[in-house]
């Protein structure tokens, strides 16, 4: 079955700063990609995704890169603020799998003010 | 709108009880996902229902778990005779799925299930 591997499992950056958190899949047939925000006491919200017939997708300050040869995607926050504060989790899924979602370990990114 | 709803928030059993989670997911959506999270095992995928039939089960970790579905919308997950390693947080997530769409899946908060 599909593996999600998410590194790093934590990180802290200086608000104003820039973060990026890296997801590797093993299954090839994967083509949907989905990150989510976790709060604490909260369920996972969904804050961008991105499919597999295209490279790279914005949204405000928030991006997501694909390069399916390498079966890698990355999560880009630009600007951090303290709100910003969460545990972001990757995933994974592909049309022949019902769609059910295989999560990356989760990364908690702190904001310093 | 209204989003997924999940009760009751917190649970607190002993162990041998069965106990049952409700999910209402948003309305209109068609494919409703259970998944379990705990700090060991991170986020566990458990069962997804297509309207109100369950082809995907795989993830159900022994018969003690099952789950229906009714009417194409509330889903319940009930977990029979209760052991400690059951504790964790139950999600419940939809989507407007029809198959084989990836249509964005939406979560509740959890049912936060402990054993004691």
């Amino acid at each position: 079955g599909e593996n999600v591997e998410q590194h790093p499992s934590t990180l802290s950056v200086q608000e104003g700063d820039s973060a990026v958190i890296k997801c590797t899949y093993s299954d090839s047939a994967s083509n949907y990609f989905p990150w989510y925000k976790q709060e604490l006491g909260k369920g996972p919200q969904l804050i961008i995704d991105i499919r597999s017939n295209v490279g790279e997708k914005k949204d405000q300050r928030i991006a997501v890169t694909l390069n399916k040869t390498a079966k890698h995607f990355s999560l880009h926050i630009t600007e951090t603020q303290p709100e910003d504060s969460a545990v972001y989790f990757c995933a994974a899924s592909k049309f022949t799998s019902g769609e059910k979602l295989t999560f990356g370990t989760g990364t908690r990114l702190t904001i310093i003010p | 709108g209204a989003g997924v709803s999940q009760s009751p928030s917190n649970k607190v059993t002993e162990k041998g009880k069965d106990v049952e989670l409700r999910c209402d997911p948003i309305s209109g959506h068609t494919a409703l996902y259970w998944y379990r999270q705990s700090l060991g095992q991170g986020l566990e995928f458990l069962i997804y229902f297509q309207g109100n039939s369950a082809p995907d089960k795989s993830g159900l970790p022994s018969d003690r778990f099952s789950a229906e579905r009714t009417g194409g919308s509330v889903s319940t997950l009930t977990i029979q005779r209760t052991q400690q390693e059951d504790s964790a947080v139950y999600l419940c997530a939809s989507s407007a799925g029809e198959s084989y769409s990836n249509q964005p899946q939406h979560f509740g908060d959890g049912t936060r299930l402990s054993i004691l």
